[in-house]
């Protein structure tokens, strides 16, 4: 158990549609990473934020958008879903990531399965 | 794009032996880091080592070195005295800072699966 959580677990929905997922890092982790994985992109860093604030940007489609609360949570939402969305997202936290979180240990949650009919 | 090639699905390896696990990727860019991660089962992605593409010399941490290329776009990871600790599956990672501010371009491959065997 890394102590990063992330719900839900699974989630099947329909195209057009718009999802949230919902992830809580470490205790004391400052930062938040969502990643999407699936089996013909791999794993794809989509976006990084800090305290709050966005830090980092990947490949994240404009259909998707993160925040992070103040009391560190985070969400990934997900609109105008395409079959091709259907992946597995993690979230991974680290303690600070000032400078670039890449640089240290991050902790992935089990990841949100999401299922695109 | 930046693209990131593991040409290893699985390897396996007797411990205090060791293992290099290959990795190709492309690019245009001149200016790049470039990472090795462990993910155990616990599903911590944990930095294993770094690269500066600027940076001739091979980075080395303890047990782990790598074989860095640039003109042939190479980066591969040497393992020495594999312990069953090293289990894990390991991705090599391809970073440039994006156009936009606080942008940055991380690119995984899809992973090698390391079984140290006792």
């Amino acid at each position: 158990d890394s102590g990063v959580t992330q719900t839900p677990k699974h989630l099947i929905t329909a195209t057009g549609q718009r999802v949230t997922l919902r992830c809580s890092p470490r205790s004391g982790d400052l930062s938040v990473y969502w990643y999407q994985q699936s089996l013909d992109q791999g794993l794809q860093f989509l976006i990084q934020y800090y305290n709050g604030e966005e830090r980092a940007k990947g490949n994240i489609l404009e259909r998707f958008s993160a925040q992070q609360f103040p009391d560190l949570h985070s969400e990934l939402n997900l609109s105008s879903l395409e079959l091709g969305d259907s992946a597995l997202y993690f979230c991974a936290s680290s303690p600070s990531g000032v400078t670039s979180g890449f640089y240290e240990t991050q902790y992935f949650g089990p990841g949100t399965r999401l299922l695109v009919l | 794009a930046q693209t990131v090639t593991q040409s290893q699905p699985e390897m396996s390896v007797q411990e205090a032996e060791t293992v290099t696990l290959s990795c190709t990727y492309d690019t245009s860019e001149s200016n790049y880091y470039l990472f090795w991660y462990k993910q155990p089962p616990s599903r911590q992605m944990i930095l294993v080592i770094r690269q500066e593409a600027y940076k001739q010399q091979n980075a080395t941490e303890n047990r782990f070195s790598v074989n860095f290329q640039k003109a042939a776009k190479s980066f591969s990871l040497k393992i020495s005295d594999s312990q069953l600790g090293d289990t894990a599956m390991y991705f090599c990672a391809f970073m440039k800072w994006g156009s936009g501010a606080g942008s940055y371009q991380l690119t995984f491959g899809k992973g090698t699966k390391l079984s140290v065997i006792p």
